[in-house]
């Protein structure tokens, strides 16, 4: 079966840069979309179509695509972007939607 | 505002059924394909089931395919998930969202959830 593959954890000092990737074998030929969730709440968009940024969340959200994988980066981290956060994106049929893991990422 | 409200959820034994829904607002429901996902205790977002606008194209995970049943009302602007024969590992947290994709995109893999419910928690144990 089809899987995305995101590293368990990433940990940052706030201001830098944080990078959370995503792999999977058809992701050169489907979109890529990035979710936020906080304990205890729904999970929130961050980025659709690989590389672009819903209003409304901030500019130090990026996305990328290179290949088999994407690549969310948080830029200038803060303490608030404390969350887990999930690639998702189909198999090649387009049929299944699929979830990564998820990365869970600390603020230090 | 947009808005996505679950309910339905609760304790049921194993081999129980129990029926979700998803009531919708701030947006036109009847175009829009609507999906459910669930969220296990301390672990990962898992895809459940997603249905079109007129519910003429319905797809389930498989681990959920012949138990589980998709279906909207876009008269009263909901959404439901008909859960039959469950398991200890359904308990979740169920959640419903929208789905953003656009036209043949719909079958092509580019489905993308904005907004989500607040999700409805469902306890399968004796």
């Amino acid at each position: 079966s089809y899987e995305l593959t995101q590293p368990p954890s990433v940990s940052v000092s706030p201001g830098q840069t944080a990078r959370i990737t995503c792999s999977g074998d058809a992701l050169p030929k489907q979109y890529a979309y990035w979710y936020q969730q906080k304990p205890g709440q729904a999970p929130v968009l961050v980025i659709y179509k690989d590389s672009e940024r819903p209003t409304g969340i901030p500019e130090r959200f990026s996305g990328s695509s290179s290949g088999t994988t994407v690549t969310l980066t948080i830029s200038g981290v803060q303490a608030e972007d404390e969350a887990d956060f999930y690639c998702q994106s189909a198999d090649s049929s387009g049929n299944l939607v699929i979830f990564g893991g998820g990365t869970k990422l600390t603020v230090l | 505002e947009v808005q996505l409200v679950e309910s339905g959820g609760g304790l049921v034994q194993p081999g129980g059924s129990l029926r979700l829904s998803c009531a919708a607002s701030g947006f036109t429901f009847s175009r829009s394909w609507m999906h459910w996902v669930r969220q296990a205790p301390g672990k990962g977002l898992v895809w459940v089931s997603r249905i079109n606008t007129d519910g003429s194209t319905i797809s389930y995970a498989d681990s959920v395919k012949g138990r589980f049943t998709i279906s909207r009302d876009n008269a009263k602007n909901t959404l439901y998930l008909q859960m039959n024969r469950l398991r200890a590992e359904d308990t979740a947290v169920y959640y419903c969202a929208r789905d953003k994709c656009s036209s043949a995109s719909c079958y092509a893999g580019g489905n993308w959830f904005d907004p989500w419910g607040q999700g409805t928690l469902v306890t399968v144990s004796s």
